[in-house]
C-alpha cells in the first residue's frame, strides 16, 4: 500500500524560530509536493521537486525552502516562522508523468 | 498551466446522484483531469483519472467531453459520508507545478 508520511501531526513554535517539516515518502516517486491549506483558499504550492537535489517554486514560496537530499524525503523549511504561516502543510508524492497524487496526512502548524 | 473552476459549494439529500463540474478551458492535449476528495484534516484522496469520453470505478464516473474544456464527476447515490471537499486538477507533464482550485463543498442531508 502506498504511503507518505509527515513527520508531525501538530506542531506548535514560536515566532522567529527555524522550523522543519519533514516527509518521507516509500514508493520511489519522482515528484514531491509541499501545500498549504488555509479556509477558503484551498491547497496553494509552496515548492515542488522533481529529481533528487531539484526544486522549482510553486505560487506561494516565499518565506520557505526546501530541501531534497534523498528520493525519498522531502523536507520544508521555514527560515525565521511567522504568524501568517500558521496553517496545515500537506506533503504529496506521485510517480509518473500524470500519475495520481498521494497526500500524507498534514502538519497542522502553529507559530505564536 | 491549465486553471480550473468549480462552483464552491453544493448540497444534495441521500440517494441522489451528485454531478460536479470543473471547466479547464486551456487544457493542453497531454493533460488528464483527475479528481480529489478530501475529509477535514485529512489528506486529499484520489477519487478518478480520465483523458476523455467516460471513466467509471466503484466509486464514482468522470465525464468528458470531446473538447475536453470541462469535465463533470458524477456520485451516484450518495450518503453523507460523501460530505466533503472535491477538488479537480489538471495533469500536466512531469516535472511540472501541479495547481489546486478551491475546490467544491459537497454537503449532503438526509
Amino acid at each position: 500500500d502506498v504511503k507518505v508520511t509527515q513527520s508531525s501531526r501538530y506542531l506548535v513554535k514560536r515566532t522567529g524560530e527555524k522550523v522543519f517539516l519533514e516527509c518521507v515518502q516509500d514508493m520511489d516517486h519522482e515528484n514531491m509536493f509541499w501545500y498549504r491549506q488555509d479556509p477558503g483558499l484551498g491547497l496553494r504550492l509552496i515548492y515542488f521537486s522533481y529529481d533528487v537535489k531539484m526544486k522549482e517554486k510553486g505560487d506561494i514560496p516565499e518565506g520557505y525552502s526546501v530541501s531534497r537530499e534523498k528520493k525519498e524525503r522531502f523536507s520544508l523549511i521555514l527560515e525565521s516562522a511567522s504568524t501568517n504561516q500558521t496553517s496545515m502543510y500537506l506533503c504529496a508524492g506521485r510517480g509518473s508523468y500524470n500519475s495520481p497524487l498521494h497526500f500524507g496526512n498534514g502538519t497542522r502548524l502553529t507559530v505564536t | 498551466l491549465a486553471k480550473t473552476t468549480q462552483p464552491i459549494s453544493m448540497d444534495s439529500y441521500e440517494g441522489q446522484e451528485v454531478n460536479i463540474t470543473c471547466s479547464h478551458n486551456n487544457i493542453a492535449t497531454n493533460d488528464y483531469i483527475t479528481w480529489y476528495q478530501q475529509f477535514p484534516s485529512q489528506g486529499p484522496r484520489f477519487i478518478i483519472q480520465g483523458y476523455k469520453t467516460k471513466v467509471t470505478n466503484e466509486v464514482a464516473s468522470l465525464f468528458i467531453p470531446a473538447d475536453r474544456k470541462s469535465s463533470t464527476l458524477s456520485l451516484p447515490r450518495v450518503s453523507l459520508s460523501d460530505t466533503a471537499v472535491y477538488y479537480c486538477l489538471v495533469g500536466d507533464q512531469a516535472g511540472t507545478a501541479l495547481i489546486f482550485g478551491k475546490g467544491t463543498t459537497l454537503s449532503v442531508s438526509s
